[in-house]
């Protein structure tokens, strides 16, 4: 079985501008949750969403934004670049519903603001 | 969810069993332990969970105290590969708005040596 993808692994973007980055859960998981970690913060959780919607969601600024599509696949958009973007960006799958399901993450995409 | 505490940083000979020990002292009746390691600049990969008994797959055994306040993760074997940051997380799995998020503290770096 497939794991968690991501694309693309490397990104580097100018202040200001804006990205969007892109994650395939595992077949039959429908939920995708997205964190952000940096070596200051850690790993911190962004947002998950559910049958493309947002069901929860972390102390980040609206710069911060995703959709789930019906497919599952989750994208993450981050508006206006800040220089403390610069991150790793991992996103992970889960099948909601079983009473001990478990988080699987994806490789990850490094984010360099310059 | 309940608040973790594992050591910073531990040793280990390669060839020996690592036993990472982790706190968790106000968890309550439906929390369950996982653990997650990341090895250097990847995605977080899971290794094991469980509730209150002692849990083994084929990558490590979990030893969960019987008042819950406390497990230790044992790898039987420490290889060189092991080496990674090693993440104790307490988490709900009753549902609720928190169900997809994990809370990662700063977690224990393993160094296995030759």
């Amino acid at each position: 079985k497939a794991g968690v993808t991501q694309t693309p692994r490397y990104l580097i973007k100018t202040r200001g501008q804006q990205v969007t980055l892109s994650c395939s859960p595992i077949s039959g998981h429908r939920s995708v949750s997205w964190y952000q970690q940096t070596p200051g913060q850690g790993l911190q959780f962004l947002f998950e969403y559910f049958s493309e919607t947002q069901r929860n969601k972390g102390n980040f600024p609206g710069r911060f934004s995703g959709r789930q599509f019906s497919n599952s696949r989750s994208e993450m958009n981050v508006s206006t670049l800040e220089l403390g973007d610069s991150a790793l960006y991992l996103c992970a799958s889960r099948k909601p519903g079983t009473l001990q399901e478990t988080q699987y993450f994806g490789p990850g995409t490094r984010l360099l603001v310059l | 969810d309940a608040k973790t505490t594992q050591p910073p940083s531990m040793d280990c000979a390669e060839g020996r069993a690592a036993n990472l020990p982790c706190n968790h002292s106000t968890i309550s009746g439906n929390e369950y332990v996982y653990w997650y390691r990341q090895i250097h600049s990847q995605g977080p990969q899971y290794i094991i969970h469980g509730l209150k008994n002692n849990e083994t797959n084929e990558m490590a055994s979990l030893i969960i105290t019987e008042d819950r306040k406390s497990s230790t993760l044992i790898l039987p074997h420490a290889t060189l590969r092991d080496t990674a940051v090693y993440y104790c997380i307490v988490r709900s799995n009753a549902g609720g708005t928190s169900y997809g998020k994990l809370t990662f503290g700063q977690g224990t770096i393993l160094t296995v040596h030759p």
